[in-house]
Formats: C-alpha cells, structure tokens, sequence
C-alpha cells in the first residue's frame, strides 16, 4: 500500500457540469476525510466519514456537494454544477482510529479548474 | 470549532537559524497535531503532542503544548532551504486547521 490515493489528480471542466474525485484511503483505515483548499489557505473541512458512515456533513459548502463512502473503502466527492468558485485543491485524508489518537495521512490532491 | 490559528502567517528566515511558529485555539485542545505542506502537495504529518504532554522532540522538531493558554508552538532548529513550506497545526480528534504559517527558508 502507497498511501492514500486520490484521482484524478487535476480537472478541468466547463460551469454547470458535474464532476466526481475519487479517493482510496490507506487499506485499514476507518476514518476518511474531505476537505477543499484554496490558494494561501489552509484546507478547509468538508466531511468524514468513520466506516461508511458519514459523521459530519454540515460543513459541506452546498447542496451541490456530496460525498459517499458505500462499502467502507473508497471515498467519493460529486461537484454538481460546477461554479468557477469551486475551483480549488480538494484532498482527502485517511486514519485509523482504535481508541488512541488518529494520525492522518493525506493524499496528493485533486486540483479542480471550473472554466 | 476545534481550529487552530498559525502565527505569524509568513517567516522568511537564513538557512541555519531556527524558525518558530505558534498555534492558538478559542476553544479548549487536547492531543494536537503538526502537519506540514509543500507547494501544491498533500499535508505530511510531522509530530503529535498528547494532552498530558508540555514537550516533544523529533529530530530537528520541538514542539510545546500550553492546555491553559490553549496553544502550542513548533520550533525548527538549524532551518534548511528544504524546510521552506507551509506548516499547519490540528486538534487531532476534529482535525481542522488554521491558515498556516508559510516559512522560507534562505540558503
């Protein structure tokens, strides 16, 4: 296992079109994490999940956003209607969290340009 | 929310000098986490410094957590142009972060 892989690495896509990241979390992690960074900022939390379930998703940034995580595994994140303001880095992070305090490790990214 | 403040937001050093970042919540913390990022890359983690810890070593790393004050400092001893990066603190349980400090370090 490489760590935590994200694909596709860099899109780009018209407004109003719908785009799907994908993200494989390290192999015996539970928990996995979504956040979108945008230049000079530090990345900004969007969801988890712990298993397939997702805890927290109010920090989704729209209705337009939403993520999945089916079979406890691979995580997905769909961008409805593409907004040039979605333009942005977006990463996910996996843990293993047994009791003790988690340590993230994140993947390379998926740079997003909305044209 | 559980998210850190980095300070100072830039720090341009000499390679060979050390560079030291602050962290500080609003809310309470407890474990806390240092990540680091370079230019259009993931974050690495470097160090996790528990609740009950007020210090923590690894390699050129010192970290220090102050629970009363509710902040935490990283120190990056004989700084070399590779540590040039963007440097992120995280409560390790909620891990959200701050904007980061971006160090440059000059050879």
């Amino acid at each position: 296992d490489t760590g935590v892989s994200q694909d596709p690495r860099h899109k780009i896509t018209k407004r109003g079109q719908n785009v799907t990241f994908r993200c494989d979390p390290i192999s015996e992690h539970n928990r996995l994490y979504w956040y979108r960074q945008t230049l000079g900022q530090g990345p900004e939390f969007l969801t988890y999940f712990q298993n397939e379930a997702q805890l927290e998703k109010s920090r989704l940034l729209s209705d337009r956003f939403s993520a999945e995580r089916p079979k406890g595994s691979f995580s997905t994140l769909e961008i409805q209607r593409t907004e040039q303001g979605d333009s942005a880095m977006y990463l996910c992070a996996s843990s293993l969290v047994v009791g003790g305090v988690p340590e993230a490790f994140f993947g390379q990214g998926t740079r997003l340009t909305v044209v | 929310s559980q998210q850190g403040e980095e300070d100072p937001q830039a720090l341009s050093i000499q390679e060979g000098e050390n560079a030291t970042m602050n962290c500080s919540y609003k809310t309470s913390i407890n474990n806390l986490q240092w990540y680091r990022q370079n230019s259009g890359r993931g974050l690495v983690h470097l160090i996790l410094i528990r609740s009950n810890e007020r210090e923590k070593h690894s390699g050129r790393l010192r970290v220090t957590l102050d629970t009363s004050k509710k902040s935490s400092s990283l120190l990056i001893t004989a700084s070399r142009a590779a540590d040039t990066a963007s440097y992120f603190c995280a409560d390790a349980r909620q891990l959200t972060f701050g904007s980061g400090t971006q160090l440059t370090v000059l050879p």
